[in-house]
């Protein structure tokens, strides 16, 4: 079946602009994950939703970032007033358990 | 406090050599879990194995293996007989049966032919 897909797979912004990033998790999968990777590091957790609520959102760096699910499928996470230290790549992952599958990621990019 | 410690940055190795990722983890739970991932160029997590506090039992599959030692905190990872194919990122990673899993930095593995 169907794996986590994200888009776009590659953003490049400007400071100052805001951005959206999509994450379509597995199929019934009611638990989904943001994290965010920054070069030579570890995925870094930023929310967690279980259906349609953020179950746990202590990741998110500050009030720029966002994310919401409102239909316990798809998620965008929301980023405004990007800074450059904003770059990063951008995983989202979906489980019905302990194990987490995880996207492709997107590559955001600010300029 | 929760920590995943994998101290080997790079490492390099020529094809057929086995190699041993170290991974180090501190936690005060008793029940927690801990996860092999290998990210390749392509970037996308690949799922390798999961163990449970409870259980200490070493594992292998195929060409990998894992040494589970809670006197040590450790959870090392083995590849014998390495391919060029191995060549990725590897990150171990720890969860204690809440949301939040945390990664290391992770280990670069070249495999050169």
């Amino acid at each position: 079946g169907a794996g986590v897909s994200q888009t776009p797979s590659n953003k490049v912004t400007e400071k100052g602009k805001y951005v959206e990033l999509r994450c379509d998790p597995i199929s019934g999968h009611t638990a989904l994950y943001w994290y965010r990777q920054s070069l030579g590091q570890g995925p870094e957790f930023l929310i967690y939703f279980q259906g349609t609520g953020a179950a746990d959102d202590s990741g998110l760096p500050n009030d720029r970032f966002f994310a919401v699910r409102p239909e316990g499928s798809v998620s965008t996470l929301k980023i405004q007033r990007t800074e450059r230290g904003d770059s990063a790549v951008y995983l989202c992952a979906s489980s019905s358990g302990l194990r987490q599958y995880f996207g492709p990621g997107t590559r955001l990019t600010v300029t | 406090a929760q920590k995943v410690t994998q101290a080997q940055t790079e490492i390099s190795v020529v094809e057929k050599e086995d190699v041993t990722l170290d991974c180090v983890y501190e936690t005060r739970d008793t029940t927690y879990y801990l996860f092999w991932y290998k990210q390749p160029p392509s970037g996308e997590l690949v799922f390798l194995i999961r163990r449970n506090s409870f259980d200490e039992q070493n594992e292998i599959s195929g060409r990998y293996s894992w040494n589970f030692q809670k006197s040590t905190s450790s959870f090392n990872f083995t590849i014998t007989a390495s391919q060029v194919v191995d060549s990725a990122v590897y990150f171990c990673a720890l969860n204690t049966g809440g949301f939040k899993t945390i990664f290391g930095a992770g280990t670069r593995l070249f495999v050169k032919a």
